[in-house]
Parts: structure tokens; C-alpha cells; sequence
């Protein structure tokens, strides 16, 4: 069983469109964040949820607006899509947040904006 | 702005030579992170330290944090190409947040 998964792992769109990216974790866990990584690999957090609440909502832009109908659930959506945007998006989990705590990660998401 | 600086960036080397990688901060972690991403994955965990001059070890690869909590480093010895990928560090905060490293990707040559 996958830990968490996300989908879809490739979109390719054009500039304006909306598009939304899902992500599902069966681990139990209380915090689900979203990830950018760009061209150099590093990894920058945008949105942490705890059961359900926003709790780190870094400086995106608003046309990012993640939504948790659970805490099983953290999905992402994107209006007006930019050739900025394209990146590779990570969905990640964690049990609470307490100093042990590790980061399960998702295959990631390529997004292309042409 | 608690920042973790990962050194190299890049390193390529021959199978068999060993290597280290930094991962270096002003800030105290309460824990520090390894993990290594292979392409077309997420990062998975390999280890973490909690305790200051904490070593660690996994097959060939050997985690060492820094007594004062604010460095760690990962040494191979005698890299396989297997262990290509690109490695990630990510130190705990007081606020229970993971604040990354820029990661060090690395490639073994046969």
C-alpha cells in the first residue's frame, strides 16, 4: 500500500488554465504539507495542515489554495497557472509534530506550464 | 531565518573512493534529518540524530551530529553507484518544523 500518494504525477498545461493536484496518506498521520521543488532541487515548503488546519502558510502566491476536507487529505489547487509555477510539487505527512518526527513524502507531482 | 546550509552542492566521483557531506546551520536543531532522493521519487528517511556528537551508522554510510546540534555530516566509504541520488538534511526547530538543506546531489561513476 502506498503510504501517501498524489496525483497526477505529470500535468502538463497551458498559462491561465486552473488546474488542482490531489494527495491521499493512510498513515494515520495529523500533518500533511505541500512542497515545491524547483530546477535546483531544493525543497520549499508552502502549506503545513494539522488536522485539518492551516499552520504554516508560507509566502505563496494566492492563486495557491490548498484545501483539507480531512485529515487524510491535502489537496492543491492552482488558478491562473504561470510559467513560474512549473516545478515539482510533494505532498508529505507527519506524525504530530514532535521531534522525532519524519517526513513521508509522495512521488511528487511534475507540472509543466506552457 | 533558520537556515541549512549543505556542502557541496555537487560531487562526482569513482566507485570505491569515500566522501562527506556538510550540513551546516547557526541555529540549534532539536533533531536532525538524512534523506536521499532518487529521481522521479520523494524524499525517504534514513536517519535521525537527536543527540548532540550522536553517530550513526547504516551499512556504509555513517551520520555524525554535531555536539552543539547545529551541524551534521554523512561520510561514505567506498561508494556504489547504487548510492547516487540526491541527499537531503532537515533539522527539527523548537517549533517543530523541518527547515531543509539545499541537498548535495551525488553521482558515482563505475
Amino acid at each position: 500500500d502506498t503510504a501517501v500518494s498524489q496525483t497526477p504525477k505529470y500535468l502538463v498545461t497551458q498559462m491561465g488554465n486552473d488546474k488542482s493536484i490531489k494527495c491521499e496518506q493512510n498513515l494515520g498521520h495529523d500533518t500533511m504539507y505541500w512542497y515545491k521543488q524547483d530546477s535546483k532541487k531544493f525543497l520549499k515548503i508552502m502549506f503545513s495542515y494539522n488536522n485539518k488546519e492551516l499552520i504554516i502558510n508560507e509566502t505563496v502566491p494566492n492563486r495557491f489554495s490548498p484545501k483539507s476536507p480531512d485529515k487524510a487529505h491535502l489537496n492543491l489547487h492552482i488558478n491562473s497557472l504561470e510559467l513560474g509555477d512549473s516545478a515539482v510539487y510533494f505532498c508529505a505527512s507527519t506524525q504530530g509534530q514532535g521531534w522525532s518526527t519524519e517526513a513521508f513524502f509522495g512521488q511528487g507531482t511534475r507540472l509543466t506550464v506552457v | 531565518t533558520q537556515l541549512l546550509e549543505q556542502s557541496p552542492q555537487f560531487l562526482s566521483i569513482q566507485e570505491g573512493e569515500n566522501l562527506t557531506v556538510y550540513c551546516n546551520s547557526s541555529s540549534v536543531f532539536s533533531s536532525l534529518q538524512w534523506y536521499r532522493q532518487e529521481p522521479g521519487e520523494g524524499p525517504v528517511l534514513l536517519v535521525t540524530v537527536v543527540t548532540g556528537g550522536e553517530v550513526k551508522k547504516l551499512k556504509r554510510l555513517t551520520f555524525q551530529f554535531g555536539d552543539a546540534r547545529k551541524d551534521s555530516s554523512l561520510h561514505i566509504t567506498a561508494a556504489q553507484p547504487g548510492d547516487t541520488g540526491l541527499y537531503l538534511c532537515a533539522g527539527a526547530n523548537s517549533n517543530y518544523q523541518l527547515i531543509w538543506g539545499a541537498g548535495t546531489k551525488l553521482i558515482i561513476k563505475p
